[in-house]
């Protein structure tokens, strides 16, 4: 019963480095998406995928890049990583686009500092 | 430009009194109104949802009151406990096949006193 897993949980980089969040979800939803939470900010979307193969850019998209090779997985991808990168990230998934019944499910978060 | 503004953004709460989170939007689109709980380390989850074609929905001491010609929307929770410490989002949603539709508010952290 794991729903929506995220790794790592924690990660600490230098301005200029690049990483790759994952995102694993074992309920068969079609659409999957990335968030940043800040302080006073709330939850932003960066990129988000409507099914495998397929992405779109969200909000805030920025100096982000993702990849849905697989329906269980989404990637996002940090080429070079800026101090206002900091965040809280988010990964959640839906059967659909998140309407009546079909909410969101939301990964624990990728604590992610850049120094 | 924020799709559903959220206030107030922090609220302090006696153990058995009501807590109120207001928000408000401007798309008449939406046809889906969530709420999502997130507590600390934890991601945000479903708490409670209404559709604009009914004026209140309650689910224990959760309650949502929805008024949709002023185009706002309230959660209310009675007999607030200190495990209701969290930080609650609104949300708003509609319909469209293939694009992403859900709006979070900025959110309001809780804390409910003993």
């Amino acid at each position: 019963n794991a729903g929506v897993t995220q790794t790592p949980k924690f990660r600490v980089l230098k301005t200029g480095q690049s990483m790759t969040l994952l995102c694993a979800q074992d309920m068969n939803h079609e659409y999957m998406y990335w968030y940043r939470q800040d302080p006073g900010m709330g939850l932003r979307l960066i990129h988000y995928s409507v099914g495998e193969g397929t992405t779109a850019k969200g909000e805030v998209p920025d100096g982000y890049n993702v990849s849905r090779l697989k329906k269980q997985n989404f990637l996002l991808g940090l080429e070079s990583a800026a101090p206002s990168q900091t965040s809280v990230y988010f990964c959640a998934s839906s059967y659909t686009a998140g309407g009546a019944g079909q909410p969101q499910h939301f990964g624990d978060g990728t604590r992610l500092s850049i120094l | 430009q924020q799709q559903v503004k959220q206030s107030p953004q922090s609220l302090i709460v006696q153990k058995g009194g009501i807590s109120i989170i207001n928000c408000a939007y401007e798309n008449t689109a939406f046809d889906y109104f969530p709420w999502y709980q997130q507590f600390p380390g934890k991601g945000p989850a479903l708490l409670i949802a209404i559709r604009p074609d009914v004026s209140e929905k309650k689910e224990g001491r959760f309650t949502i009151s929805f008024n949709k010609s002023a185009k706002q929307f309230s959660l209310h929770i009675m007999d607030s406990q200190p495990g209701d410490s969290a930080t609650y989002f609104c949300a708003a949603i509609y319909h469209q096949t293939g694009a992403n539709n859900l709006f979070f508010g900025t959110g309001t952290r809780l804390t409910v006193i003993p």
